[in-house]
């Protein structure tokens, strides 16, 4: 079946860091992809999303990269920073349907 | 600042009894999700509605779960009888009608489930 999937359960950077999360999906029908942002005892939360139209875009210390061509993903956060510690997850959705599929989530460790 | 408002935060239960989650979907939105989060499976979708009719809920449980929208800002998710291995936390998440490209949804804090 189709799935979004992670390389990478924890990502471990120092402060000031830049950070790379990725993101591989298998449904090359995906149009519509966004990053979340899931910190403790709290619900996931929008970062950043991408059209399938682009292949990169920026936001506020973070960039989302896609390649459609090997069906990647990644989240680019700049300057890491302790609040950025979390869970982030990666979700894919097509054109026409109402579903998206998330990610298992990386967990990223900011160290000071 | 419009968010989704999800009710009780946390609720410990015993085996047997019944549990009622309510979701305040964010104003404007006419789609509804209920998700479930556990370590072992990640995000789960049980069900969707779209203008508080329920479309898929495919994901539920059906002989005791049930989801229902009495009105526009009123989402609610019901277990009877709840089991411990319901316990897990339990997101609404609204949107604009996803069907289109590039409708994000947006999720609430989330109710935290534990059934002893």
């Amino acid at each position: 079946g189709e799935s979004v999937g992670l390389h990478l359960p924890t990502l471990s950077v120092q402060e000031g860091d830049n950070s790379i999360i990725n993101c591989a999906y298998s449904n090359s029908a995906s149009d519509y992809f966004i990053w979340y942002k899931q910190e403790s005892g709290k619900g996931p939360q929008f970062i950043i999303d991408i059209r399938s139209n682009m292949d990169k875009r920026q936001g506020q210390r973070v960039t989302v990269l896609l390649n459609k061509t090997v069906k990647h993903l990644s989240l680019q956060i700049a300057a890491t920073q302790p609040g950025d510690s979390a869970v982030y997850f990666c979700a894919e959705k097509t054109s026409g349907t109402y579903k998206y599929i998330f990610g298992t989530g990386t967990r990223l460790k900011v160290l000071a | 600042d419009a968010r989704v408002t999800q009710t009780p935060r946390h609720k410990v239960t015993e085996m047997g009894q019944e549990v009622t989650m309510r979701c305040q979907p964010i104003l404007g939105h006419n789609t509804v999700f209920w998700y479930r989060q556990t370590m072992m499976q990640g995000l789960e979708l049980l069900a969707y509605f779209r203008n508080r009719a329920p479309l898929d809920d495919s994901g539920m449980p059906k002989d005791r779960f049930s989801a229902e929208m009495p009105d526009a800002t009123l989402a609610t998710l019901k277990i009877q009888p709840s089991e411990p291995r319901d316990s897990a936390v339990y997101f609404c998440a609204s949107s604009t009608d996803t069907r289109s490209s590039g409708n994000t949804i947006y999720f609430g804090e989330g109710s935290w489930l534990t059934v002893v």
